[in-house]
């Protein structure tokens, strides 16, 4: 069975450093990949995924994650944090493949990024 | 498009009383996820529906929560009786079949069961 770790449920940075979301994942085989961003009172917006291919991906909003397969792990980075980024992040993966190619993620607990002026 | 609309905003009902959650899913797309949210338990997927079949229900908690799609445009998610428990942000999403293809959520709706 698949399942995501998020290490961290709170993540504090100043504005203009480094973000560095921990995602670590396990699946029997090779999943799919996502990060999600929730804004307060909204739902969850699609950041990036990985599903085959290049395993550095580049998202919306200057972040970007990379797939290292020898270590489980898909997280999530941004060079320069802006106040705007405050939010939830969540990690999913998915190897529950549907018809038609669809699937279902699992959803980790989430990362709270707080970004201090 | 405008998205996955789904209303009511936010519900406040006493316990006991029959709640209807709707929904909207983008045109076109042959997924639609219901999920709940908790402090607790995070993001639980309760049921999903393909091309307006329910195909996976095992995530309903109890016989108390039912859903339906009678067209592909529309989704209700209703529980009778409602209990405090039930107290959560429930999210509709939906989803074009293909692996390429991400989730797009609605905004939500948050019900507090008093």
């Amino acid at each position: 069975a698949q399942s995501v770790t998020q290490l961290g449920s709170h993540v504090s940075v100043s504005e203009g450093a480094l973000v560095l979301l921990r995602c670590n994942y396990s699946s029997s085989v090779p999943p799919y990949l996502f990060w999600y961003v929730q804004y307060p009172n909204q739902g969850l917006q699609l950041l990036l995924k990985y599903t085959t291919g290049a395993t550095l991906v580049k998202g919306i909003n200057g972040f970007e994650a990379e797939f290292k397969k020898s270590e489980t792990s898909f997280h999530l980075t941004k060079p320069s944090a802006h106040m705007s980024d405050a939010a939830e992040y969540f990690c999913a993966v998915s190897d529950r493949p549907l018809s038609g190619g669809s699937y279902i993620p699992t959803f980790g607990r989430g990362t709270s990024l707080i970004v201090h002026p | 498009d405008a998205g996955v609309i789904q209303s009511p905003r936010h519900e406040v009902t006493e316990m006991g009383q029959e709640v209807t959650l709707r929904c909207k899913p983008i045109s076109g797309h042959d997924y639609l996820f219901w999920y709940r949210q908790t402090m607790m338990r995070g993001l639980e997927l309760l049921i999903y529906f393909n091309n307006n079949v329910p195909i996976d229900d095992s995530g309903m908690p109890e016989d108390r929560f039912s859903a339906k799609m009678p067209n592909a445009s529309f989704s209700t998610l209703k529980i009778q009786p409602s209990e405090p428990r039930d107290s959560a942000v429930y999210f509709c999403a939906s989803s074009l079949a293909g692996r390429n293809y991400g989730y797009t959520f609605g905004s939500g709706t948050r019900l507090t069961v008093v």
